[in-house]
């Protein structure tokens, strides 16, 4: 069974710091993607990691994969309050195509002026 | 990039009517779509596979009798609550799979939800 484990499940941070969401995943995979939720809305899309090694940056946000490590890291640089939202990663098991996703259980973000 | 349309956005009924919750994709084939449920403040939960022409997959707990899902076409799955109650309110979102397109194949695009509220 693939279990997915972020951290921290919280944050509350300063404008115009640095931090980074963990997530962890269990079995192989070389699927990840990264979710924004706003309260009451749906999924936004940030990220999709398809390889070991990837890396992509949008705006103040950049997510890396280590499929070795089971690993993947969503970096907040210089945050900024419009940030504050909850994120969620989720794995796709290794040779998805009849799979959904397991997400973690999302870290609730807040930025504070 | 892919769209994928969920109809309703909310739902409001009353214990013992059933709702339907409609997925499209929009601009795209998708053989496979999931539907997931999420409690407030929780994660999202995968109830079922989804697959066009075929019966969907039901994860362990999740009662194939009370959410009727039905794929009949490339582009649409329907979740049919049915008898819903109380505590069947919950935030429903779908999701579906790209089947072609060689940048795209295989991702997962996701609804933009239904707030189902049973009183």
């Amino acid at each position: 069974e693939l279990k997915v484990e972020q951290n921290p499940l919280f944050l509350s941070m300063q404008e115009g710091k640095n931090y980074t969401i963990y997530c962890n995943y269990s079995t192989t995979s070389d699927r990840l993607y990264w979710y924004r939720q706003d309260p009451g809305k749906s999924l936004e899309s940030l990220f999709v990691l398809l390889s070991n090694g990837a890396v992509k940056q949008e705006g103040r946000l950049m997510a890396s994969l280590d499929t070795k490590a089971r690993l993947s890291t969503l970096h907040i640089t210089a945050a900024v309050h419009d940030l504050s939202a909850t994120y969620f990663c989720a794995v796709e098991p290794w040779g998805g195509g009849a799979d959904g996703l397991t997400f973690g259980k999302g870290t609730h973000l807040i930025i504070q002026p | 990039g892919a769209v994928v349309s969920q109809h309703p956005s909310r739902v409001i009924c009353k214990s013992g009517t059933s709702v339907k919750i409609e997925c499209r994709s929009l601009d795209f084939q998708a053989t496979t779509m999931f539907w997931y449920r999420q409690f407030p403040k929780k994660s999202l939960m995968l109830m079922a596979t989804s697959n066009e022409g075929s019966k969907a997959t039901y994860e362990q707990g999740v009662e194939k009798d009370k959410f009727l899902i039905n794929h009949a076409s490339l582009t649409l799955s329907t979740l049919t609550v049915t008898s819903a109650h109380p505590e069947d309110s919950s935030f429903y979102i779908c999701s579906a799979r790209d089947s072609g397109g060689r940048l795209t194949k295989n991702i997962q695009y996701f609804g933009a939800g239904t707030r189902l509220s049973v009183l």
